[in-house]
């Protein structure tokens, strides 16, 4: 049983540029979960989605950046316009239900802008 | 504000040594604590996780911690440590769906 898988691992972008970042949950799990973590610092939430909805959008900066998790294919994190302070790592986990109290991680993306 | 607090960003010890990495939290409803360990350029994996029933909660590679609700705290131990322990650690509580984590603590094991 495969678990979280994220993909890119790693991705560079320059200023101004677009990100893509997208997390396949476990089999059966349809909760996901991005977190961000910046250097130095702890993971912090970002968007809590279902199929084909947003549950909390809480954690998400008010611009550039949107979460979609659709139908059929994985859940994607878009970053619009890169700025450095966007370099960090970003982690997606997935849950089997909502209120269930495990969240399985998945290796993350190390996004880097130059 | 729900927080948690990890009071050392970094704990050097010896090999065979005990260890306890200390996690304060501050909630006013029921918590569902956890600690995860993260190893260099990897994700997390959970080591252990208290939900209800016995304060003491045993995790995986001999690592176990204690919820203690007056003191508000879920302090993570190992009797004896090993290099292989050398990672960053978190501790975390459940908020509704979102997990809200501390800064982390920096476990370095030296032979």
């Amino acid at each position: 049983n495969a678990g979280v898988m994220q993909n890119p691992r790693h991705l560079v972008r320059r200023r101004g540029q677009e990100a893509r970042l997208r997390c396949s949950p476990m089999k059966g799990h349809s909760h996901v979960y991005w977190y961000r973590q910046l250097p130095e610092e702890g993971l912090k939430f970002m968007v809590y989605l279902q199929k084909e909805n947003i549950i909390d959008e809480s954690g998400m900066p008010k611009e550039r950046f949107s979460a979609e998790f659709p139908k059929e294919g994985p859940s994607i994190l878009r970053i619009q316009q890169v700025v450095r302070g966007d370099s960090a790592a970003y982690f997606c986990a997935s849950s089997l239900a909502s209120g269930s109290h495990e969240q399985y991680f998945g290796p993350g993306t190390r996004l880097t802008v130059t | 504000a729900q927080s948690v607090t990890q009071l050392d960003s970094q704990v050097p010890v010896f090999e065979e040594a005990p260890v306890e990495l200390r996690c304060n939290y501050s909630s006013s409803v029921s918590v569902y604590l956890f600690w995860y360990v993260q190893y260099p350029n990897q994700g997390l994996q959970l080591l252990l996780k208290y939900l209800s029933g016995s304060t003491l909660v045993k995790g995986i590679n001999g690592f176990e911690a204690e919820f203690n609700k007056s003191q508000t705290s879920f302090h993570l131990r190992k009797p004896s440590v090993h290099i292989s322990d050398t990672a960053e650690y978190f501790c975390a509580f459940l908020n509704t769906d979102k997990l809200i984590f501390g800064t982390g603590t920096r476990l370095q094991v030296f032979p």
